[in-house]
């Protein structure tokens, strides 16, 4: 089974970092998607993108936001000025459309970032 | 009104219980809709998808849509501890710019 892969699966950075996480999604989805978790609490859509583009994104990706897919694998999510409050665990997804399993929803096993 | 509704429990059942987890929506657009499992500190695992309305039934576990009611269920038959984990319901419309999720419920099967 094809998987979403992510890395680091942890980082510690001190506030005010930038941090780049990086996901190499499904090699023939074509939407990517940011998703973060603070602990306990629920999943929450942080960006999606589409033909090189972000086709849609939340109150919480402000500018301190930005997503990348440098080449044909990579999607990468950065925060250039980390805060206290960004501490979650940061999912990537990816999804298929117009194939067989178009609108399933496949996740990474996450990045867990810690901002001291 | 949020989009997706989701009781989040916790459900605690016995082993070999059945098990009947719940979401509804407001969006009459949302036509994809799935279920997640997750376990603490892991990514979620899809477990059943469904397009439109209907039913579906996986091994031990049974989904079902009723678009009319906004309203979808997954059933999980013989509950086992394994299935101890939060579930989470996700749908979309078919524009596929974002998928929403619900809250998840907390489910723990005691042996």
């Amino acid at each position: 089974e094809p998987e979403v892969t992510q890395t680091p699966s942890h980082q510690v950075t001190q506030m005010g970092q930038e941090v780049i996480l990086r996901c190499v999604p499904i090699s023939n989805h074509l939407y990517f998607y940011w998703y973060r978790q603070i602990l306990g609490q629920k999943v929450e859509f942080l960006v999606s993108f589409y033909n090189n583009e972000i086709s849609e994104k939340s109150e919480i990706f402000d500018d301190q936001f930005s997503v990348e897919r440098p080449d044909g694998s990579n999607f990468t999510l950065k925060i250039r000025s980390t805060k206290l409050e960004d501490s979650a665990m940061y999912f990537c997804a990816s999804s298929e459309i117009g194939g067989y399993r178009t609108g399933e929803l496949f996740f990474g096993e996450g990045s867990r970032l810690t901002v001291l | 009104q949020k989009e997706v509704e989701q009781d989040p429990g916790p459900l605690s059942v016995p082993e070999g219980a059945i098990v009947s987890l719940n979401c509804t929506y407001s969006n009459s657009a949302f036509q994809y809709f799935m279920w997640y499992r997750q376990y603490s500190r892991k990514g979620p695992e899809l477990l059943m998808y469904t397009y439109s309305s209907g039913n579906k039934e996986d091994g031990r576990f049974t989904a079902q849509v009723d678009k009319s009611s906004k309203y979808i269920s997954l059933f999980i038959r013989d509950s086992q501890p394994s299935d101890s984990a939060t579930y989470l319901c996700a749908m979309s419309a078919g524009n596929f710019n974002k998928f929403y999720f619900g809250s998840g419920t907390k489910l723990n099967v005691k042996p």
